[in-house]
């Protein structure tokens, strides 16, 4: 069984439209979620961390987390070309942080 | 201030051969963790330093692989004798604090043929 699981992909959205991104993972007690944007050949780089439920916004991303149901989601808005990335869901459990698969992003222009 | 950096970036070894690698975390940076991903599957989980000291080595995959982080600073990975299976991009990432936000170097390339 998966721990953290995300739809590979690829999501197509076009330019300008909102792309929703889906995570659930295991309930184990983890409190916190993080969200990393990672780029063909490059390094994960942090998006969004979130440890409450509800609604954190910063910019063009919300996160949300709902523990009752086990999931967090990532919305971006505004979708640019420059959001193709693959984005990487992410809950830190006991000592480590346990990643999903990753979901492929492409914004068509 | 600088990020969490990896040498080298890449790497091609011979079966058989050792390689290590390095991590400079964070300076302040007291959590140092190891990650591996492989061609076409996610991220995983190597090992976790707090400081000097190894937290969490569960993610290791046999004992041909041996991490050190001497004096809390940088880390060494070292594969001795490498094998095909562990070609990956091994990912280093350094946190402030335990369950805090991790900030990732570039990642090793590394190629075994």
């Amino acid at each position: 069984q998966k721990e953290v699981e995300q739809n590979s992909g690829p999501l197509s959205v076009p330019e300008g439209a909102i792309a929703s991104l889906n995570c659930t993972y295991s309930d184990r007690g983890s409190q916190s979620f993080f969200w990393y944007r990672q780029y063909s050949g490059k390094s994960p780089e942090l998006i969004m961390s979130i440890y409450s439920n509800g609604d954190k916004e910063d910019g063009r991303f919300t996160a949300q987390l709902n523990k009752a149901s086990q999931y967090v989601s990532l919305l971006i808005r505004d979708s640019q070309p420059s959001d193709s990335a693959t984005y990487l869901c992410a809950e830190h459990y006991g000592q480590n942080f346990v990643f999903g698969p990753g979901t492929r992003l492409s914004v068509l222009p | 201030e600088a990020g969490v950096t990896q040498f080298p970036s890449h790497s091609v070894i011979e079966k058989g051969q050792t390689v290590t690698l390095r991590c400079d975390p964070i300076s302040g940076h007291d959590n140092l963790y190891w990650y591996r991903r492989v061609m076409g599957k996610e991220i995983k989980f190597l090992l976790h330093f707090v400081k000097e000291s190894k937290q969490d080595e569960s993610g290791m995959p046999n004992n041909r692989f041996l991490a050190e982080r001497t004096g809390g600073t940088y880390s060494t990975l070292k594969v001795q004798p490498a094998e095909l299976e562990d070609s990956g991009v091994y990912f280093c990432a350094s946190s402030q604090a335990q369950g805090g936000v991790a900030f990732f170097g570039q990642g090793t390339r590394l190629t075994v043929v």
